[in-house]
């Protein structure tokens, strides 16, 4: 049973656009939620994560928002850079991380 | 680097043949994972140890054994494995319980044939 729900599955956007991706929990246990960016040939490293308690955080051009009360979270990425072109994971912690599928995301020059 | 390393990179392995996939960290963490990546999956969690007891398995098969002998190295034993068990096979480390950062190594790229 897929315990985080990711969406979309892929993404294009052009340099410059603010590309989101969400994601969807139900066990209201989870108390970290990152996410991890992932390039081809490496593991995934993460990017940026936030804790229950807090509603939004922002590192650089990436920010979290984060809805309790709709169990939902999602990752803004302001403007986007062809660099940026990798995969996207949200990931939801009790004592392991569990991942959603994945978002594919292509940044156009 | 992340601090969590992985040996071998790549495998090619039969499907009768044994091999051993190796993880090793040290960053003081007292949780070790083993998930597997599929080209149309998610990342799914294999195995979890914490002080190098086994918490968790996922209804891996058994054709996968692992293995933690202290709290910085863990194995993936490999047995007659299947070609659909060809995948990328990611180690990380953490504070069991913590909610903060997971460390992943590269993965090793297993190809069975």
């Amino acid at each position: 049973q897929q315990q985080v729900k990711q969406s979309p599955q892929s993404l294009i956007v052009q340099k410059g656009g603010i590309p989101i991706i969400n994601c969807a929990y139900e066990n209201t246990a989870f108390d970290y939620f990152p996410w991890y960016q992932q390039f081809p040939g490496k593991g995934p490293a993460l990017l940026i994560a936030i804790r229950p308690d807090v509603s939004e955080k922002k590192e650089g051009r990436f920010t979290i928002s984060f809805n309790k009360s709709a169990k939902q979270f999602s990752l803004h990425i302001m403007d986007s850079q062809p660099g940026d072109s990798a995969t996207y994971f949200c990931a939801a912690n009790l004592y392991a991380l569990n991942f959603g599928k994945g978002t594919s995301l292509l940044v156009t020059p | 680097e992340t601090g969590v390393t992985q040996t071998p990179r790549h495998l090619v392995m039969g499907m009768t043949n044994k091999k051993s996939l190796k993880c090793e960290q040290h960053l003081g963490h007292n949780a070790m994972y083993w998930y597997k990546q599929s080209a149309k999956k998610p990342l799914e969690l294999m195995f979890v140890y914490s002080l190098e007891e086994r918490v968790e398995n996922n209804s891996v098969p058994s054709r996968f054994s692992p293995e933690c002998p202290n709290s910085s190295h863990l194995f993936l034993h490999l047995h007659t494995l299947q070609p659909e068990d060809s995948a990328l096979y990611l180690c990380a480390s953490k504070t069991y319980r913590g909610n903060t950062e997971a460390f992943f190594g590269q993965g090793t790229r297993l190809t069975v044939v």
